[in-house]
């Protein structure tokens, strides 16, 4: 049974440039939610996706958007990067119909903005 | 919104007991325990829901007071291997779009 999946693992951009990071949940589950973290600190929430629409957000700018395709994978892209964009991107997946929302976390992908 | 852990770090020695607390400000519906391994992806350790429980497995385990919103994680008999970061994470409400927010994490490291 496949866990969740990201890809690249490590990425370096430059300030301004936009970037494509991706995710495929773990088998039977359908939605993916997307982390940011930064060194020594908790995982921030950016944003949620369910039936391939955005359900929730978190307090990130606009810069941020995301994508989900029928086969429940998604894709996270970051617009005009910013130094501080440099973090480990984390992505999660979980299954809508748990009442527990369970959420199993992928590998990751270190993003540094130089 | 954002819970608080303490304490922020604790070293062990093997065969010792820890205590981690995760407090909320806000009415919890559920409270998600990880430990993540420098390098590594947070591993989901356990989750507990409003109503008090209390759960574990192997010499882990986690209580929920839902009157002091506050979710206590005991490790006990510590090995090598429970060295890491555990964060919670927390829920605010029973709808269908429950965000995960997490604390700054708890350092735990258990010496030989």
């Amino acid at each position: 049974d496949a866990g969740v999946t990201q890809s690249p693992t490590h990425l370096i951009k430059t300030r301004g440039q936009q970037v494509t990071l991706r995710c495929s949940p773990k088998s039977g589950h359908d939605t993916v939610s997307w982390y940011q973290q930064a060194l020594g600190q908790g995982p921030q929430f950016i944003f949620q996706y369910y039936e391939e629409e955005e359900r929730q957000r978190g307090n990130f700018p606009d810069r941020f958007s995301g994508h989900q395709f029928p086969n429940y994978s998604s894709e996270l892209n970051v617009n005009a990067l910013l130094l501080g964009d440099s973090a480990l991107y984390l992505c999660a997946s979980s299954f809508q119909g748990m009442y527990t929302d369970t959420q199993y976390f992928g590998p990751g992908t270190r993003l540094t903005v130089l | 919104q954002q819970p608080v852990q303490s304490p922020q770090a604790v070293i062990l020695r093997e065969g010792e007991d820890a205590v981690i607390n995760c407090s909320s400000s806000k009415a919890l519906y559920s409270v998600h325990w990880y430990r993540q391994k420098h390098g590594e992806a947070p591993v989901f350790l356990m989750i507990l829901l409003k109503g008090g429980e209390q759960k574990g497995h192997d010499k882990i385990s986690a209580s929920f007071n839902e009157k002091k919103q506050q979710s206590s994680l005991y490790l006990t008999a510590s090995q090598l291997s429970y060295s890491g970061t555990y964060f919670c994470g927390t829920t605010l409400s029973s709808g269908s779009a429950r965000q995960l927010t997490f604390g700054s994490g708890t350092q735990l490291t258990v010496l030989p």
